[in-house]
């Protein structure tokens, strides 16, 4: 079965810092994608950045990137210049191909505050 | 274009009481997926539905129940509630076009309450 581990239950940073957020994952799966959702006080779920496992390449969107290494099974997320706005409960999730569900696993979350 | 949706926002039932939860996907969307969010805790998979049919389902019991109906929208049905089955229910849309993998993209939640 495929697991998903957030080790930091809460972080701090300063506003315009930089900040990562670690993740580590368990499967015997080749092909699967990774993904960070972001879910502020307001509770809806936000996609921040997707990583298909093929890819050696790491995803960016905008201050938004992850360092991936997959045989380490590790997928963090790093987010340059930290803004008030990024302040969340973050969750790293793994996603099963359609013929195990087609479903996310995801982390206890990663509690970020910024200060200003 | 409007993204998912979710009603009601609010719900307060009372052990026993039946619940029926709405969702309604992206446009184009064919794919949606329920999850189970307890409070301080990550979205728990309980069922997906593509095309009107169950596609996957996550370790719940049959109290837990879902459907999909033609114009792509869900319910989600929950009998006998149990004061366990407070928490946010969060429905998620994907193209569904038969990818292996797909981008889900969730709506705002329905806060359920069980007293």
């Amino acid at each position: 079965a495929q697991t998903v581990t957030q080790s930091q239950p809460e972080m701090s940073v300063q506003e315009a810092e930089t900040v990562t957020l670690s993740c580590t994952y368990d499967t015997s799966e080749n092909n699967y994608y990774l993904f960070w959702y972001k879910q502020p006080p307001s509770r809806q779920m936000i996609l921040v950045i997707r990583q298909e496992a093929y890819k050696q390449q790491n995803a960016t969107e905008n201050r938004f990137s992850v360092n991936f290494q997959k045989a380490a099974k590790s997928f963090s997320l790093k987010i340059s210049d930290s803004q008030l706005g990024d302040t969340a409960m973050y969750f790293c999730a793994f996603m099963t191909p359609y013929n195990q569900g087609g479903k996310l696993i995801f982390g206890q979350g990663t509690e970020l505050s910024v200060k200003p | 274009d409007a993204g998912v949706t979710q009603s009601p926002t609010h719900l307060i039932k009372t052990r026993g009481q039946q619940v029926t939860l709405r969702c309604s996907p992206i446009s184009g969307h064919k794919s949606v997926s329920w999850y189970q969010q307890v409070l301080g805790q990550g979205p728990q998979f309980i069922f997906q539905y593509y095309e009107k049919e169950e596609r996957g389902r996550g370790n719940f019991p049959d109290r837990f129940s879902a459907r999909q109906f033609p114009n792509y929208s869900s319910e989600l049905n929950v009998n006998a509630l149990l004061l366990g089955d407070s928490a946010l229910y969060l429905c998620a849309s994907s193209l569904g076009q038969g990818a292996f993998l797909e981008t889900q993209y969730f709506g705002p939640g329905t806060r359920l309450l069980v007293l």
